[in-house]
């Protein structure tokens, strides 16, 4: 069973910088895992960032960037606005088994 | 406009069957994958299976392998998740996505 990993929390200071990872039970993410992003508020279906490791969909904050940080796929916020508060999930494709699999998610806060 | 828009809640019972849909618009229907995710109340996100409308070719988490079932129909611009036979851990809200648009979500609840 493939597990994926982030931080289950995090808190960051308005203005601040933050950086939430993704790890793979498999072994070092690589841009063949094409890393997805999502921000889901409460009450709100998720809401795509970031695909296939650094790329912005049109409504993505300049403040929002994706990259490979370490062997795990990483998100950082640069400039963090207390809108930005949210549960923030990675996804991993794993072309062996043609799957796609769900990090955990980190709960970031603002305060 | 991109819409991805999902049927209503559904509340079942044990053992009953059910099937929900996912309406695309303003888009090539049969160009994108659609996938469905789980939410169970509380919980992350869990990612079910695709379809690609154009060939239906379907692909599903082992997770979910047999015990749902992924459709669509291309001439309606409509992607299906089915069971067979629901139990009370189906309770859940069910999102469908393609890879930049999501649903609004179903909730499913399933009760004696």
């Amino acid at each position: 069973q493939t597990v994926v990993t982030q931080e289950p929390s995090l808190t960051v200071s308005p203005g601040g910088t933050v950086t939430l990872t993704c790890a793979s039970s498999t072994g070092a993410v690589t841009s063949g895992y094409y890393p997805n992003w999502f921000q889901q508020k409460p009450g709100q279906a998720p809401r795509a960032l970031i695909y296939s490791t650094s790329n912005k969909h049109s409504w993505t904050p300049a403040r929002f960037s994706g990259s490979l940080l370490g062997g795990k796929a990483a998100l950082t916020l640069s400039g963090v606005q207390p809108e930005d508060e949210a549960e923030y999930y990675c996804l991993l494709y794993y072309g062996g088994a043609q799957t796609w699999v769900f990090g955990g998610g980190t709960k970031l806060t603002v305060l | 406009e991109v819409q991805l828009v999902q049927s209503g809640a559904e509340v079942k019972k044990p053992g009953e069957s059910l099937k929900i849909s996912c309406k695309g618009s303003g888009y090539s229907f049969t160009s994108y994958w659609i996938g469905w995710v789980r939410q169970m109340p509380g919980k992350g996100l869990e990612w079910m299976g695709i379809i690609y409308p154009g060939d239906s070719d379907t692909r599903y988490s082992p997770s979910f392998q047999g015990q749902v079932t992924i459709s669509a129909d291309k001439s309606i611009s409509t992607a299906y998740l089915q069971w067979s036979s629901l139990k009370a851990s189906d309770t859940a809200m069910y999102y469908c996505a393609t890879p930049q648009d999501w649903g609004q979500g179903t909730l499913v609840t399933v009760s004696s």
